[in-house]
């Protein structure tokens, strides 16, 4: 059984520009949730996705997107990268939003 | 709101000595905690967690109890080996489904 997969691992960006991360939650999950982890720090929620909505959202400006497709694999979109964008991006799934969530080994973002 | 504080890190360990990463948290409603450890270079893992007030929750030879009164959720281990070495989260998931983590501890164990 396959767990949370997240692509790609590493990604080194341009400030200004976009970038697309993607997360495919473990087997029989339907949300799945995105964090930020910079570097020595804690993950920060940015937003969770539940039948292919943003259902709940956190502390992060709107250039932070998301997007959910119908086989619950989700998509985390960044637009007009800033270098404090630099960080772990964390996927996590869970079923119907229960209290445990499966985490996936991250994208390292560096935007330079 | 909702907010976690846990012990400063680094901490460093002989192996086999005892263990404990304090923990408090504040929360509104009546959160769930967990324990997460991220190995280097990999995601985290979930170690433990209690949903209820006095919940013990162990895996691995960890422990930690959900205790309301001092809204504490310390992580302890009576031996640690060096493969325990790693970055150790609290966490909370109250009202809404996102979770509030700390900072983080780092733990290194030395033979």
């Amino acid at each position: 059984d396959a767990g949370v997969t997240q692509s790609p691992t590493h990604l080194i960006k341009t400030r200004g520009q976009q970038v697309t991360l993607r997360c495919s939650p473990k087997s029989g999950h339907d949300t799945v949730s995105w964090y930020q982890q910079a570097l020595g720090q804690g993950p920060q929620f940015i937003f969770q996705y539940y039948e292919e909505e943003e259902r709940q959202r956190g502390n992060f400006p709107d250039r932070f997107s998301g997007h959910q497709f119908p086989n619950y694999s989700s998509e985390l979109n960044v637009n007009a990268l800033l270098l404090g964008d630099s960080a772990l991006y964390l996927c996590a799934s869970s079923l119907g939003g229960g209290p445990v969530a499966f985490f996936g080994q991250g994208t390292r973002l560096t935007v330079v | 709101g909702n907010s976690v504080t846990q012990m400063e890190g680094p901490v460093t360990l002989s192996e086999e000595a005892f263990l404990t990463i304090n923990c408090t948290y504040t929360a509104t409603g009546y959160p769930s905690l967990f324990w997460y450890v991220q190995y280097p270079g990999e995601g985290l893992q979930l170690l433990l967690k209690a949903t209820k007030a006095d919940d013990k929750g162990s895996n691995k030879g960890f422990e930690a109890t959900y205790r309301k009164e001092t809204t504490s959720f310390h992580l302890e281990k009576g031996s640690v080996q060096v493969s325990d070495s790693a970055v150790y989260f609290c966490a909370l998931r109250s009202t809404g489904n996102q979770f509030y983590f700390g900072t983080g501890t780092s733990l290194t164990v030395i033979p």
